[in-house]
C-alpha cells in the first residue's frame, strides 16, 4: 500500500460545518504537505507540517501531525461551497522524494 | 503569467504513435517534476529533475523519456503509446529537491484511443 492514505475516502458537509480528513503513513518521514485539487485543476500547496511540529495553523485550516502514531489530519472550519475538492496528503522523507496520498473528495452543499 | 504551464491541455492519439508534452514554469525554481494521475486520483511521481538533472527516475517504462533542455523545461516524450498510458500528466516545479513545497501545471489528459 502507498505511504500516505487519506481517511474517509469521501465526505460530504452542508456549508459551515467543519471538515476533518486523515492521513496515515508508514516510514519515518521529515516533513508532511497537504494539498488540494480542484476539478480539472492542478494541486495547489495548503500547508506544510515538519516532522517536529505538532500542529499548524493557516486561516481556516489546521493540520496536526502524530509521528508515534503516523498520521496526520487537515481541519478546515466553516467549510464554504468553494472548499469543494480533493485534498491530498505528501509524505516527505529523507530521499527527497514526496508520496501522494490516494485524497480526500470533499463535497460542500450550499 | 502562469507559475507553471503545460502543453498541450488535452492530447488524443491513437495506439503505437509518439507523442510529447512541453512543460515550462517561470518561477525560478530548481527542480521539476512529472507525475501521472489515473482515474482514482492516484498521483505517481515518475521523474524528477534538479537544475537539469536527473535525480528520481521511478519504474516508468523507458517509452517515457524526460529532456530538460534547461531548468525552466522539463518535457515528456512518449514513445509507442498503450491504452494503459491513458491519463493526466502533471508538470511540477519547487524551489528546490528535497520535499519542498511543489507547484504544479493544470496537467495534460492523454486520452489512447
Amino acid at each position: 500500500s502507498q505511504q500516505g492514505e487519506e481517511d474517509p475516502q469521501a465526505l460530504s458537509i452542508q456549508e459551515g460545518e467543519n471538515a476533518t480528513m486523515n492521513c496515515s503513513y508508514k516510514t519515518s518521514i521529515n516533513n508532511l504537505q497537504w494539498y488540494r485539487q480542484n476539478s480539472g485543476r492542478g494541486l495547489v500547496h495548503l500547508i506544510l507540517i515538519r516532522s517536529n511540529e505538532r500542529e499548524k495553523h493557516s486561516g481556516r485550516l489546521r493540520v496536526t501531525l502524530d509521528t508515534s502514531k503516523k498520521s496526520s489530519s487537515l481541519l478546515i472550519t466553516a467549510s464554504r461551497a468553494a472548499d469543494t475538492a480533493s485534498y491530498f496528503c505528501a509524505t516527505g522523507t529523507n530521499a527527497g522524494k514526496s508520496t501522494f496520498g490516494d485524497g480526500t473528495t470533499l463535497t460542500v452543499k450550499p | 503569467d502562469t507559475a507553471v504551464s503545460q502543453t498541450p491541455k488535452y492530447l488524443v492519439t491513437q495506439m503505437g504513435n509518439d507523442k510529447s508534452i512541453k512543460c515550462e514554469q517561470n518561477l525560478g525554481h530548481d527542480t521539476m517534476y512529472w507525475y501521472k494521475q489515473d482515474s482514482k486520483k492516484f498521483l505517481k511521481i515518475m521523474f524528477s529533475y534538479n537544475n537539469k538533472e536527473l535525480i528520481i527516475n521511478e519504474t516508468v517504462p523507458n517509452r517515457f523519456s524526460p529532456k530538460s533542455p534547461d531548468k525552466a523545461h522539463l518535457n515528456l516524450h512518449i514513445n509507442s503509446l498503450e491504452l494503459g498510458d491513458s491519463a493526466v500528466y502533471f508538470c511540477a516545479s519547487s524551489r528546490t529537491s528535497g520535499n519542498q513545497p511543489q507547484h504544479f501545471g493544470d496537467g495534460t489528459r492523454l486520452s489512447i484511443l
